[in-house]
């Protein structure tokens, strides 16, 4: 199975701020890796997909990259709407979570 | 409009079973993957089953492996979870999600609102 570590777990941010979050594969994912916000009683949204397709409806400040086993998702700007956890996906292999960034 | 709205959930005990169900409407549900995440309390989302577009296939996360069984029922556009010998562990909020394509390791792309399983004596 292809674990994800995600990075930070927690993340100290301020509006404005350009956020960097981490994912890091056991194993290739090659570009099969999705991005997702959730906020606390929602389900998760999809932000990114193939690692670096911003899923319709999504602010262009919201970005992804990456491939094989590392992956980054960027907010350029951060906005007071983007306070929220968020987590990676790996679809190359069935499917795994990264442990979720928290971005307070 | 895609919908998938989960029922079933509850309290249950120790050592119980529950069977979780996810009604589909607003695409052509015998032609995509079915699955099944989950969240405790808390904490992260963890993958727990998937079921391809006819059912032939399924696939379990270690942890559920000989507790946990997925089903569909393409006649009912109806994707089922029958959990047993449930611990305090499985209380989580449990998402029925699409796949993209008939596979499972096709990327996700509607999830359910989330049912919540509380398992307490």
């Amino acid at each position: 199975d292809i674990q994800m570590t995600q990075s930070p777990s927690t993340l100290s941010a301020s509006v404005g701020d350009r956020v960097t979050i981490t994912c890091r594969a056991s194993q290739s994912a090659s570009t099969w890796v999705a991005w997702y916000q959730q906020k606390p009683g929602k389900a998760p949204k999809l932000l990114v997909y193939k690692a670096s397709t911003l899923e319709s409806g999504v602010p262009s400040r919201f970005s992804g990259s990456g491939s094989g086993t590392e992956f980054t998702l960027t907010i350029s700007s951060l906005q007071p709407d983007d306070f929220a956890t968020y987590y990676c996906q790996q679809y190359n292999s069935y499917w795994t979570f990264g442990q979720g960034t928290k971005v307070e | 409009e895609v919908q998938l709205v989960e029922s079933g959930g509850g309290l249950v005990q120790p050592g119980g079973s529950l069977r979780l169900s996810c009604s589909a409407s607003g695409f052509t549900f015998s032609s995509y993957a079915m699955h099944w995440v989950r969240q405790a309390p808390g904490k992260g989302l963890e993958y727990v089953s998937a079921i391809t577009s006819n059912g032939r296939s399924t696939y379990y996360t270690d942890s559920f492996k000989g507790r946990f069984t997925i089903s569909r029922d393409n006649s009912r556009n109806t994707v089922s979870l029958q959990m047993s010998s449930l611990r305090s562990e499985d209380t989580a909020v449990y998402y029925c999600v699409k796949g993209t394509e008939f596979y499972s390791d096709s990327r996700p792309d509607y999830w359910g609102q989330g049912i919540l399983v509380t398992v307490s004596s």
